[in-house]
């Protein structure tokens, strides 16, 4: 089953300007993480953030959580072409430990 | 440098066949996984195991199995192909439930 539901389902934007992508869940989590996929590669991990932290930066990436409305944000600012891809996010479960993703946004950025 | 890799990368078989897919990972990691890659269904966890010896059903095992001999690697099995497991299969590692998890390329198999 589901855990993790990103929205929106798409996106398309131009090179330079950000990209926000958000990330709602249903059960108590432990950490939350944030993966890419690159056509025809398999995901890379980008960043994880703790039940107990609320923002978490990494480069160009920012990521926030807001448990109190089980859902996270992912910002990417001054976006490349090269950042288009898939990126999911994926929701470590409190009581049996495991790794659950959402289905994913494909991300398209215009040179 | 530590990798995680998958073979074959394409395989196209018939129903009803026995298909073994490889996954070898140099991470030293206690914990694999198996998730298969649909449209529409996003990343879905078909076995796992959190070290050797152990293995353990996900949410969509039927007509899957693994064995875990050795730290490095988790073969999956389809025990007799079927046309609705066409997929793409992604092996991933990690050294335990609270870390990130790192992911092979993938193996795109096709059952005809």
């Amino acid at each position: 089953s589901q855990q993790g539901e990103e929205d929106p389902q798409a996106l398309s934007i131009q090179e330079g300007e950000n990209a926000t992508m958000n990330c709602s869940y249903k059960t108590s989590i432990n950490n939350l993480q944030w993966y890419r996929q690159n056509s025809g590669r398999g995901l890379v991990h980008l960043i994880l953030i703790r039940s107990n932290e609320r923002e978490k930066h990494s480069g160009r990436l920012r990521v926030t959580l807001d448990t109190s409305k089980k859902s996270s944000s992912l910002l990417i600012t001054a976006s490349r072409a090269a950042d288009t891809a898939s990126y999911f996010c994926a929701t470590l479960d409190g009581a049996n430990s495991k790794l659950t993703f959402g289905k994913g946004i494909t991300l398209s950025v215009r040179p | 440098d530590a990798e995680i890799t998958q073979s074959p990368r394409h395989k196209i078989t018939e129903t009803g066949r026995q298909v073994t897919l490889a996954c070898h990972q140099t991470w030293n990691h206690n914990n694999m996984f198996w998730y298969r890659q649909d449209l529409g269904h996003g990343l879905r966890l078909i076995h796992y195991s959190y070290g050797v010896q152990d293995t353990n059903k996900g949410e969509v095992s039927d007509g899957y199995s693994v064995s875990r001999s050795n730290t490095e690697d988790l073969p999956l099995t389809l025990e007799s192909a079927a046309s609705s497991q066409t997929s793409v299969y992604f092996c991933a590692s990690s050294y335990n439930s609270n870390q990130p998890q790192h992911f092979g390329d993938g193996t795109r198999l096709s059952i005809l």
